[in-house]
């Protein structure tokens, strides 16, 4: 079964600092997202990419967030400097064609 | 109000049990996904619905489009069931997914 993979597994860093999130799609799979889950909450939207843009984003995702799509393959979530709140667990995920949903492990971020 | 509500938030189960897991929704959507999640945080799809019912093994999911409810139903419980169920919907194809709270489901042997 094709998987949508993410790295890494889980990150530690310090307050301030920049991470990038890293997920490889499904590779004929056109719609990307990525979610967060705060721990002990439920998943939140956080924003959705066709076409190589943004096509929607939550209020969660401000100007410390940024998505892209380097090189067609890779789908990466950048958090400029994170601060404490950012810990959570980030989920990528694509939608298939008939909409089935197909999501990665999950990145753990620990902002300390 | 959340556009998405599950009932029960948290349950036990005696291993062989028949479950079942309720789901109701405040919004139009084209499509209602089942979901599990486990102590390790991974999400995995089990059903995807947008009518009437489906099956998968030991696991049933319906759904009544003009009540807005979902029930996912799991016979002869195992402890390897336990985990959180979470039930989603997306208002239309390719939409961002809005999710529930989740329900947590302790099997024990």
């Amino acid at each position: 079964e094709p998987e949508v993979t993410q790295t890494p597994s889980h990150q530690v860093t310090q307050m301030g600092q920049e991470v990038i999130l890293r997920c490889v799609p499904i590779s004929n799979h056109l719609y990307f997202y990525w979610y967060r889950q705060i721990l002990g909450q439920k998943v939140e939207f956080l924003v959705s990419f066709y076409n190589n843009e943004i096509s929607e984003k939550s209020e969660i995702f401000d100007d410390q967030f940024s998505v892209e799509r380097p090189d067609g393959s890779n789908f990466t979530l950048k958090i400029r400097s994170t601060k404490l709140e950012d810990s959570a667990m980030y989920f990528c995920a694509t939608n298939g064609a008939g909409g089935g949903l197909f999501f990665g492990e999950g990145s753990r971020l620990t902002v300390l | 109000k959340n556009e998405v509500e599950q009932s029960p938030q948290n349950l036990t189960a005696q291993e062989g049990e028949f479950i079942t897991i309720n789901c109701s929704y405040s919004v139009g959507i084209s499509a209602l996904h089942w979901l599990q999640q486990h102590p390790g945080g991974g999400i995995v799809s089990l059903f995807m619905l947008s009518s009437g019912k489906k099956k998968h093994g030991r696991l049933i999911a319906t759904i009544n489009i003009q009540e807005k409810h979902s029930s996912l139903h799991i016979t002869a419980s195992h402890p390897r069931d336990s985990a959180v169920y979470i039930c989603a919907v997306t208002k239309t194809s390719y939409d961002k997914v809005i999710f529930g709270p989740g329900t947590s489901l302790s099997v024990i042997p």
